[in-house]
């Protein structure tokens, strides 16, 4: 099975910088990759699918990129309410939909 | 506006068969593959399995093949989860999510249940 790996595990940043977490597959995935965000205590929402595809009412400020075997999820200028943890996700077969292990971000 | 509301879990003990279930409203309920994705407490988030309702047909899994079945009732558009033998370590938040129309295609997830918390203790 196609194992994706999440790096950082965890982050602190300040306010207003620039935040950059990245997931990589074991194998390449094409860009069906899909990014979440879940706040303590609720559901996962999607932000970004495809690998950089904004989902409707997302923020401007969070972006994806990448292909293949490497993926990058940006947030341009941290802001309070971004504090959660971001999971990235493979959808490309039935089969096996996995999940990245996470990243925690938090304010310093 | 697409909605899952989920229902079912609470407290078991090991070696308990546990029914939840995600009812669907606000989408054709054929369309969509239903899944669910499992998260223990303080743990990541972990693709159970999905089901199509169109046909009910479901895959599982690999870790959860022989103690999970997803089915689909189209009569009251709700998906249901049962887990057998269940065990401590079963104990998490169970989410059913969904996303774009099917037609034989996976779609990330856009729409998912408020949860449902499953405890597993003697």
């Amino acid at each position: 099975d196609i194992q994706l790996t999440q790096s950082p595990s965890s982050l602190s940043a300040s306010v207003g910088d620039r935040v950059t977490i990245t997931c990589r597959a074991s194998l390449g995935i094409s860009n069906d990759l899909a990014w979440y965000q879940q706040t303590s205590g609720k559901a996962p929402k999607l932000l970004i699918y495809a690998a950089s595809t904004l989902h409707s009412g997302v923020p401007s400020r969070f972006s994806g990129s990448g292909s293949g075997t490497d993926f990058t999820l940006t947030i341009s200028s941290l802001q309070p309410e971004d504090v959660a943890t971001y999971y990235c996700q493979k959808y490309d077969s039935a089969l096996a939909l996995t999940f990245g292990g996470g990243t925690k971000v938090e304010i310093k | 506006e697409a909605q899952l509301v989920q229902s079912g879990a609470g407290v078991k003990k090991p070696g308990a068969t546990v029914r939840m279930s995600c009812k669907v409203s606000g989408k054709n309920f054929s369309d969509h593959y239903i899944h669910w994705v499992r998260q223990a407490p303080g743990k990541g988030l972990e693709w159970m399995g999905l089901v199509d309702p169109a046909d009910g047909e479901a895959i599982h899994a690999e870790g959860f093949q022989g103690s999970v079945t997803i089915s689909a009732e189209k009569s009251t558009d709700t998906v249901y989860m049962e887990m057998s033998s269940l065990r401590f370590e079963d104990t998490a938040v169970y989410y059913c999510a969904t996303g774009g129309v099917s037609g034989g295609v996976v779609h990330p997830f856009d729409v998912w249940g408020q949860g449902t918390m499953l405890s597993v203790s003697s």
